[in-house]
């Protein structure tokens, strides 16, 4: 069974940091690229990052580009998001999911976690 | 980046009523567009990848089609547990960018 859990979210000051982890089990960690959504109070979904199977390769949203860092460690399953110079407009429940291809560029997203709550607030 | 325009942004609809939602790209996808479920307090749901590939274990009342630039989610008979807000997705290319969504409501 796919597992996706979620952890690091907390209260942060803008200008702030923190680093995000999703563990994953239940499936080859190492062949599907990854991915970080966010959604903020009662606010629509939107996409954050995306990183390939091996790491090379990322991507990122205008929104969190320079301030954001995806990065993985294969030999923990687990994900991460750094992230730096925290805005209050980066206050959302934060999901890792996990593609549904295992080529880069994806087809979707096809299992979640259950989110962590990031509060940017002074 | 590609924008994404879905309509309507809620609906009211009563069980067993026929609802489409529609999703708009700013630029053509191919058919590289999935629809999402998500509940309250829930994490979304994969219904349909691919534009028109239904997930496993998705009731075949939802179905999808279209491709380029215009897309739909059709439920063809509403059910009590269909009552959620659909999200469309493109990921043609990144960044992926989600539709607004449509909440649809009991009416």
């Amino acid at each position: 069974e796919v597992q996706l859990l979620e952890s690091g979210g907390g209260l942060e000051q803008p200008g702030g940091s923190l680093r995000l982890s999703c563990a994953a089990s239940g499936f080859t960690f190492s062949t599907y690229a990854m991915n970080w959504v966010r959604q903020a109070p009662g606010k629509g979904l939107e996409w954050v990052s995306a990183i390939s199977g091996s790491g090379e390769s990322t991507s990122y949203a205008d929104s969190v580009k320079g301030r954001f860092a995806i990065f993985r460690d294969n030999s923990r399953n687990t994900l991460y998001l750094q992230m730096n110079s925290l805005r209050a407009e980066d206050t959302a429940i934060y999901y890792c999911g996990k593609d549904l291809s295992s080529s880069w560029g994806g087809k979707g997203l096809d299992y979640w976690g259950q989110g962590t709550l990031v509060t940017v607030s002074s | 980046a590609i924008q994404m325009t879905q309509s309507p942004s809620s609906l009211s609809a009563s069980v067993g009523d026929r609802v489409t939602i529609t999703c708009r790209a700013s630029q053509g996808l191919g058919d590289d567009l999935g629809w999402y479920q998500q509940k309250p307090g829930k994490a979304p749901k994969v219904l349909i990848c691919d534009a028109s590939t239904l997930q496993s274990g998705v009731p075949s009342r939802f179905s999808g089609s279209g491709s380029g630039t215009d897309f739909t989610l059709t439920i063809s008979s509403l059910q009590p547990e269909d009552f959620a807000t659909y999200y469309c997705l493109q990921d043609h290319s990144h960044p992926w960018t989600f539709g607004q969504g449509t909440k649809v409501e009991i009416k």
